[in-house]
């Protein structure tokens, strides 16, 4: 199993533009996150997924999207990037155990 | 709302000496309590947790307390060394909720040699 995988792993995109960021996971999880970290902070929810077509909102979810078509991937939209949106954003999964235990590297977003 | 404070930011202990970390939370119907260790460049890396029907867990070096009648919880590291150096974050469950958790700020550890 590859685990969770994020793509791109870094990027700096321009006031205003948009972006996908790309999760997928090879383990049948149903339940997928989306975190962003600022610096210096723990993690904030962005977006849930319970199963395929199933998405809900988390602590910090303006100025994203989500879409969860498919077990396997859960990307993260980002419409009209802002400074503010610049972060470390995490993806991960979670098995059946309940626990949030599988990370994606991360991709180091920047918003200039 | 619902929050969990984490103390202290930063820790720097002497190899071989013992680390504790201290969280309180304030949500009384939280039941599950992890902690994370995070190095540089990487996510959050579960470590140990403990559910709210016990009030203590070990794993080797590694133990975490729980005090639901005060709501709070403790990492403590035994004979730490160079590699246990990175941020550890504690979290917090949140009420009503699909596995969703409250994090800490997190505390950076620094082992000095």
């Amino acid at each position: 199993n590859a685990g969770v995988t994020q793509t791109p792993k870094f990027r700096i995109l321009k006031i205003g533009q948009s972006m996908t960021l790309q999760c997928t996971q090879d383990m049948n999880h149903n339940y997928m996150y989306w975190y962003r970290q600022d610096p210096g902070m723990g993690l904030k929810l962005i977006y849930y997924s319970v199963g395929a077509g199933i998405t809900d909102k988390g602590e910090v979810p303006n100025g994203y999207n989500v879409s969860r078509s498919t077990t396997e991937d859960f990307p993260l939209r980002l419409e009209l990037a802002a400074p503010s949106q610049t972060s470390v954003y995490f993806c991960a999964s979670i098995p059946a155990s309940g626990k949030l235990e599988f990370f994606g590297p991360g991709t180091r977003l920047t918003v200039l | 709302g619902e929050n969990v404070e984490q103390h202290p930011s930063t820790l720097s202990v002497q190899e071989g000496d013992s680390a504790v970390i201290k969280c309180t939370y304030s949500d009384s119907a939280s039941n599950y309590f992890p902690w994370y260790k995070q190095e540089l460049g990487k996510g959050p890396q579960l470590i140990i947790d403990i559910r709210s029907n016990v009030g203590e867990k070990k794993d080797q070096r590694i133990a975490v307390t729980l005090n639901k009648t005060a709501k709070h919880f403790s990492l403590h590291i035994t004979e730490t060394q160079p590699e246990d150096s990175a941020v550890y974050f504690c979290a917090a469950s949140k009420r009503d909720s699909n596995y969703q958790l409250i994090w800490g700020a997190g505390t950076k550890l620094i082992i000095k040699p």
